[in-house]
């Protein structure tokens, strides 16, 4: 069974805290890795694509890095703010055959920041 | 526990032949509900989004559709399916406590 684990499951940080979160994905048959932002009754916002081990990607104050080998990803968010909370969910495409096979999404890591 | 269900998992159909994926959730009533695709080389695509029964919002034109005859019931439809139908498709709700996917459908029309 193909999981992606992320952790934690929820967080509540104070507004100007820095704080990171984790997704564990398979690490044979990798295509990409996904970082989406949700809101809720909102549509899924894309934060980055990843698909080189050592990727590092920024927008912002949030950073994301990748490790294939290992099987992990780092989002990270640097001085919170309230507007940054949301569910934070990470997704991991498998190689099918070279190409691009089946998204599988992690339940998300709910973030809470307070003013 | 609350789940949303998705089949079938793999689908290969003709171009030009109708679509139907069937989406079900479990334990919760109400959902918002909602169908993406992810096409090959691209990110998540919000296509239809429901609040309740018969009421679907779309958010790109298509020659796709979607209902939602039941509560917990939500489906996809395409009268003549075209090459770039193909990708996968994920039906997703936000549900007390949180959002949920279903395990998606893997489509190729060939």
């Amino acid at each position: 069974i193909l999981n992606v684990e992320q952790s934690p499951q929820s967080l509540h940080v104070q507004e100007g805290d820095s704080t990171n979160f984790t997704c564990s994905f398979p690490s044979s048959n990798f295509y990409a890795l996904h970082w989406y932002r949700w809101e809720t009754a909102k549509s899924p916002e894309a934060l980055f694509v990843m698909t080189l081990n050592g990727d590092e990607k920024k927008k912002g104050r949030i950073s994301a890095t990748l490790n294939t080998k290992e099987g992990y990803s780092y989002l990270y968010i640097k001085g919170s703010q309230p507007e940054d909370s949301a569910t934070y969910l990470c997704a991991f495409n498998l190689n099918y055959g070279g190409s691009q096979g089946n998204l599988i999404f992690g339940k998300g890591t709910k973030l809470s920041v307070k003013p | 526990s609350q789940t949303i269900h998705q089949w079938p998992a793999t689908l290969v159909q003709p171009v030009g032949s109708p679509l139907s994926l069937e989406c079900t959730v479990e334990g919760t009533s109400n959902p918002n509900l909602y169908w993406y695709r992810q096409a090959a080389g691209r990110g998540l695509q919000l296509l239809f989004y429901s609040v309740g029964i018969g009421q679907i919002s779309s958010e790109v034109p298509q020659n796709l559709s979607a209902s939602r005859p039941q509560d917990r019931q939500f489906i996809l439809s395409s009268k003549k399916l075209l090459l770039s139908d193909s990708g996968f498709y994920l039906c997703a709700g936000s549900l007390a406590g949180g959002e949920y996917f279903g395990p998606g459908t893997r489509l190729t029309v060939l």
